[in-house]
């Protein structure tokens, strides 16, 4: 158990519509990161956030958004789903002055209809 | 843009064997390099992780090389077991603050034999 919790574990929902995925980092960590892993474009970097603030933004659609919040937990919200959005999302955490040092939840699972 | 390279897409390794993936990357700039061990339907879990000043970092039968002049680093498994058997993924980032995010290999599906 890594210490980083997401919810839910499954998501299954249909293309048009909205959803939030949440991610509570291990005690003490600062920085948080998304991460989409799907079987044709693998595990992909996707945004970070630092203490509540945008860190740093990958290969991320505009129609997926994300935040952190003053307790350190983030939510992923990713809207007008299309089928190819698909895909395993996991969070990671990161310590301050180890931050490269990721340590990923169990992650969510999408399908959508 | 493929900056980290995985081989073999799968492995298949007798019980007791020695397991080697390779890795391959571009981006001179990246200076940490960490393996992942991935179990179906769980998230990714660090394994070992190794910087560009040493070349050889071991933990247990974990082992990375790293060979800074080719730009390439391998994890080797010795005396593979039943319970590696899992999706490796090899990694790389730039320690710089805002430029940690982990650039992924393809992963290799280890499978080990008894």
């Amino acid at each position: 158990d890594s210490g980083v919790t997401q919810t839910p574990k499954h998501l299954i929902t249909a293309t048009g519509q909205r959803v939030t995925l949440r991610c509570s980092p291990r005690s003490g960590d600062l920085s948080v990161y998304w991460y989409q892993q799907s079987l044709d474009q693998g595990l992909q970097f996707l945004i970070q956030y630092y203490n509540g603030e945008e860190r740093a933004k990958g290969n991320i659609l505009e129609r997926f958004s994300a935040q952190q919040f003053p307790d350190l937990h983030s939510e992923l919200n990713l809207s007008s789903l299309e089928l190819g959005d698909s895909a395993l999302y996991f969070c990671a955490s990161s310590a301050p002055g180890a931050q490269e040092t990721q340590y990923f939840g169990p992650g969510t699972r999408l399908l959508v209809l | 843009q493929q900056q980290v390279k995985q081989s073999p897409q799968s492995l298949i390794v007798q019980k007791g064997g020695i397991s080697i993936i390779n890795c391959a990357y571009e981006n001179t700039a990246f200076d940490y390099f960490p393996w992942y061990q991935q179990f179906p339907g769980k998230g990714p879990a660090l394994l070992i992780a190794i910087r560009p000043d040493v070349s050889e970092k071991k933990e247990g039968r974990f082992t990375i090389s790293f060979n800074k002049s080719a730009k390439q680093f391998s994890l080797h498994i010795m005396d593979s077991q039943p319970g590696d058997s899992a999706t490796y993924f090899c990694a790389a980032s730039i320690s710089n603050f805002g430029n940690e995010k982990l650039t992924f290999g393809t992963g290799t599906r280890l499978t080990i034999i008894p």
